[in-house]
């Protein structure tokens, strides 16, 4: 399996630019999360779904922020409009059901 | 509030010496302990698990010891190599509720 993975690997843009980001969970897990990571908060999780349902999108930061998963081997997180604040890592991660979340490489978010 | 803390932020070992990293957790109801390796440019990567039913695991160089009373659980490497350099996070789970600590970037000089 090719693991998690996730596009672009590097985005540059402006603020006021919407931002989509991309991934392929591994196939046959059930579970998918985004996460953002920053060197100021770490790890923190924004939302995760189950067979394709949003469950917890408390750490969603604001309406600015959406995700979906249309079927079980897309997800998209996006952004609009994105803001300098928003300069992170955002990572993926598939899980089958227990234990071990499987991350993607990560996408380095950059907004000017 | 943080549910899983981590320590220290950074740590230098030399190359053949034990890196000991601590996490403390709130939480009880926390049933599954992993540790996150990550490297520069990569996504973080199981590294080595432990449940609160057993107070030490070991694989290869590595071991997390586990005290179940304390709350507290802490990652060993054994004979340090400069290859271990990189970034390792805690967490502690129930279910799909992960935390993470804030994590700890390890140098191990040769």
């Amino acid at each position: 399996d090719a693991g998690v993975i996730q596009s672009p690997r590097h985005e540059v843009t402006e603020m006021g630019q919407e931002v989509t980001l991309r991934c392929k969970p591994i196939s046959g897990h059930d579970y998918l999360f985004w996460y953002r990571q920053t060197m100021m908060r770490g790890l923190e999780l924004l939302i995760y779904f189950n067979n394709n349902v949003p469950i917890d999108d408390s750490g969603m930061p604001e309406d600015r922020f959406s995700a979906k998963m249309p079927n079980a081997s897309f997800s998209t997180l996006k952004i609009q409009p994105s803001e300098p604040r928003d300069s992170a890592v955002y990572f993926c991660a598939s899980q089958p059901g227990a234990d071990t979340q499987y991350f993607g490489p990560g996408t380095r978010l950059t907004v000017l | 509030q943080q549910q899983v803390k981590q320590s220290p932020q950074s740590l230098i070992v030399q190359k053949g010496g034990i890196s000991i990293i601590n996490c403390a957790y709130e939480n009880t109801a926390f049933d599954y302990f992993p540790w996150y390796q990550q490297f520069p440019g990569k996504g973080p990567a199981l590294l080595i698990a432990i449940r609160p039913d057993v107070s030490e695991k070991k694989e290869g160089r590595f071991t997390i010891s586990f005290n179940k009373s304390a709350k507290q659980f802490s990652l060993h490497i054994m004979d340090s190599q400069p290859g271990d350099s990189a970034t390792y996070f805690c967490a502690a789970s129930k279910g799909n509720q992960f935390y993470f600590g804030t994590g700890t970037s390890l140098t191990v000089i040769p």
